[in-house]
């Protein structure tokens, strides 16, 4: 069966500090996989998502970046985090022979002060 | 724009009334829409897909519906329980291996 992990589940870091959140699956071969933001009292945000190893796109310009070195690990990253950039940050994949039906970690809860 | 509206935002019930959670969106031209569960502070768990060529689609007490034409899709809750409680999403998909169009949740609670 399939997995997805995500880590850290919570991660507190100050203004200006950098970021990296990892997502890995498990189970399945070549997945699509998502970066979300869920922001409070604003939903889900996809920033960024990709359908194979180093193929990312990007939905909205900001200080965030993605990278997949792997086929089944998908990092977020950012240089300098801002206080906007707090969230809760969900990573999900999905293939084509599942009808595209999307599966979502537990994700991390970022805090930054 | 590609839009999709969640209403009640809330809703409160006792146990085991039967409930409609309903969903709309703007595009009907979409590849399948799911339905998804958020307890608090955790992960989404997908509920039901449905296909945009399905009319509707079951998992135990959950029936969700479709209809492209009028842009709408309904989950049925049968029996609700406290456990149910907790917020419910929709979200459409346009692009094979795109994102999620996803609406606001209606916050479920069911009282014991």
């Amino acid at each position: 069966s399939q997995t997805i992990h995500q880590w850290p589940a919570t991660l507190v870091q100050p203004v200006g500090s950098p970021l990296s959140l990892e997502c890995t699956v498990e189970g399945t071969s070549n997945p699509n996989l998502y970066w979300y933001r869920q922001a409070a009292g604003r939903g889900l945000q996809l920033l960024f998502y990709s359908v194979g190893i180093g193929q990312i796109s990007s939905e909205v310009p900001q200080n965030l970046s993605a990278s997949r070195p792997q086929d089944r690990q998908f990092i977020l990253s950012s240089k300098k985090l801002l206080l906007s950039d707090s969230g809760f940050y969900l990573c999900a994949w999905s293939v084509g022979s599942g009808f595209y039906e999307q599966y979502f970690g537990p994700g991390t809860r970022l805090t930054v002060t | 724009k590609q839009e999709v509206t969640q209403i009640p935002a809330a809703l409160s019930v006792p146990e085991g009334e039967n409930l409609v959670l309903n969903c709309s969106f703007t595009d009907s031209a979409i590849y399948n829409l799911q339905w998804f569960r958020q307890d608090p502070g955790k992960g989404l768990t997908s509920l039901l897909l449905i296909q945009s060529s399905q009319r509707e689609q079951t998992s135990g007490r959950l029936n969700a519906s479709l209809d492209k034409s009028s842009g709408r899709s309904t989950l049925y809750i049968a029996a609700s329980q406290p456990g149910d409680s907790a917020t419910y999403l929709c979200a459409a998909l346009y692009n094979q291996g795109g994102k999620l169009i996803f609406g606001q949740g209606t916050e479920l609670s069911v009282k014991p």
